[in-house]
């Protein structure tokens, strides 16, 4: 069973949607949490950090649930530019010097 | 700040050749790790330094694979022999501390014929 486990899509949304992704991990000893945007073709990128409190950065809010070892991200008033795969990423916990596990991805298709 | 830079972008080499891999971190960045993507296996971690010493290659595949960091601003992945089944991206990624993310060179596409 993979550590980080993601709905792989793809989602395809119109313009203007709500959408929003899950991930579930399964090492409780995580400390850090993250979402990552991948274009196709391209390198991961750092979205944004997920904090226990949860947190928004403009259309972008992301919720941690430690007790369920859930995390979710919700994008309102999707673009065509939000057309990626989004990758959950979790840290591997002090065993593993705090590396990062990543998801496998979950697809986005924003259409006009 | 120039960002992860990895070369090559592409490699196409016959199978039993060696191929080496080259990436140079981001300055003051202490922490290196070696992933590898496929699109049945995803994002894979092969290899992870801190402060230019590995501390977790649990994740090399097998002995073709080897990995070394001579100093804080360069490492390489060297496969030996290389064989179809290791076609896929590599990427390099540095960082600066445990809750902070990765950031992520552009990658160097392998495909082994």
């Amino acid at each position: 069973r993979k550590e980080v486990e993601q709905d792989p899509g793809p989602f395809n949304v119109p313009e203007g949607a709500t959408v929003a992704f899950n991930c579930t991990y399964s090492n409780s000893a995580s400390q850090s949490f993250f979402w990552y945007r991948q274009d196709c073709r391209k390198e991961p990128k750092l979205l944004m950090s997920v904090y226990s409190s949860g947190n928004e950065d403009g259309r972008f809010t992301a919720q941690l649930n430690r007790a369920s070892q859930y995390i979710s991200l919700l994008i309102r008033d999707s673009k065509l530019s939000d057309s990626a795969t989004y990758l959950c990423v979790v840290n591997m916990g002090r065993h593993s010097g705090y590396a990062l596990n990543f998801g496998k991805g979950t697809s986005l298709l924003v259409t006009p | 700040d120039a960002g992860v830079i990895q070369s090559p972008r592409h490699e196409v080499t016959e199978m039993g050749q060696e191929v080496t891999l080259r990436c140079k971190p981001i300055s003051g960045h202490n922490s290196l790790f070696w992933y590898r993507q496929t699109m049945m296996r995803g994002l894979e971690l092969l290899i992870y330094f801190n402060n230019n010493v590995p501390i977790d290659d649990s994740g090399m595949p097998e002995d073709r694979f080897s990995a070394k960091m001579p100093n804080a601003s360069f490492s390489t992945l060297k496969i030996q022999p290389s064989e179809p089944r290791d076609s896929a991206v590599y990427f390099c990624a540095s960082s600066s501390g445990v809750n902070y993310g990765y950031t992520f060179g552009s990658g160097t596409r392998l495909t082994v014929v």
